[in-house]
């Protein structure tokens, strides 16, 4: 059972250079999330999808955008990368719309952006 | 909006020492509450929840944490650290009423052997 599968583990970009960060959940979850973690400030959710076809921003959308692909699939596009996007971006399902149940973290992405 | 304040940064104590973080939240309404911990290089992983009930809550590994409602505050606790609990500890908030999980800044624990 693989769980939330993020790809690529490492990436190192340019700055105003794009990509797409890909998730993917086999556990037949409603909601998905990206999160992005930096030191001492925890996890900052960027975007969430409450279910297949719905987005909506989080604490930290600037410079990002989202795709609910379908039930499984939710990506995370820089259209244009920035030094202040350097980070930990970890995507995450809930099989729960209200926040009652815990979250099913990917393994992550590290991001350098120069 | 909600905040949620973990006020021990880096903690650092010897095998078989009790262990208390803090954690802190704002909001005044009905919340659910979470301890995730992240071992080093590992993604975030549930330690334990609270949503209603019995304000001690029993979680993995032996840690335990208390919902003290009086006070915002949702503790981590255990009586005797491993060196295998050495990881980063995060308080999470959801208030019931969405999506929005907040999270605190986290704690960095050194357990020394």
């Amino acid at each position: 059972n693989a769980g939330v599968t993020q790809t690529p583990k490492f990436q190192v970009l340019k700055t105003g250079q794009s990509m797409t960060l890909q998730c993917a959940q086999d556990m037949n979850h409603n909601s998905m999330y990206w999160y992005r973690q930096d030191p001492g400030m925890g996890l900052r959710l960027i975007y969430y999808s409450a279910s297949e076809g719905t987005t909506d921003k989080g604490e930290v959308p600037n410079g990002y955008n989202v795709s609910r692909l379908n039930k499984r699939e939710f990506s995370l596009r820089l259209e244009s990368a920035a030094p202040s996007q350097t980070s930990v971006y970890f995507c995450a399902s809930s099989g729960s719309t209200q926040g009652y149940e815990a979250l099913h973290f990917g393994n992550g992405t590290r991001l350098t952006v120069t | 909006a909600q905040s949620v304040s973990q006020h021990n940064h880096h903690v650092i104590l010897s095998e078989a020492a009790s262990l208390e973080l803090g954690c802190n939240y704002s909001y005044g309404g009905t919340v659910n509450l979470f301890w995730y911990v992240q071992y080093p290089g590992q993604h975030l992983q549930l330690l334990l929840k609270y949503f209603s009930g019995d304000p001690l809550v029993k979680g993995i590994k032996g840690f335990e944490a208390e919902f003290i409602k009086s006070k915002f505050s949702f503790n981590l606790r255990k009586p005797s650290v491993q060196w295998s609990d050495t990881a980063e500890y995060f308080c999470a908030v959801n208030n019931n009423a969405g999506n929005m999980l907040t999270f605190g800044g986290g704690t960095r624990l050194m357990v020394k052997p």
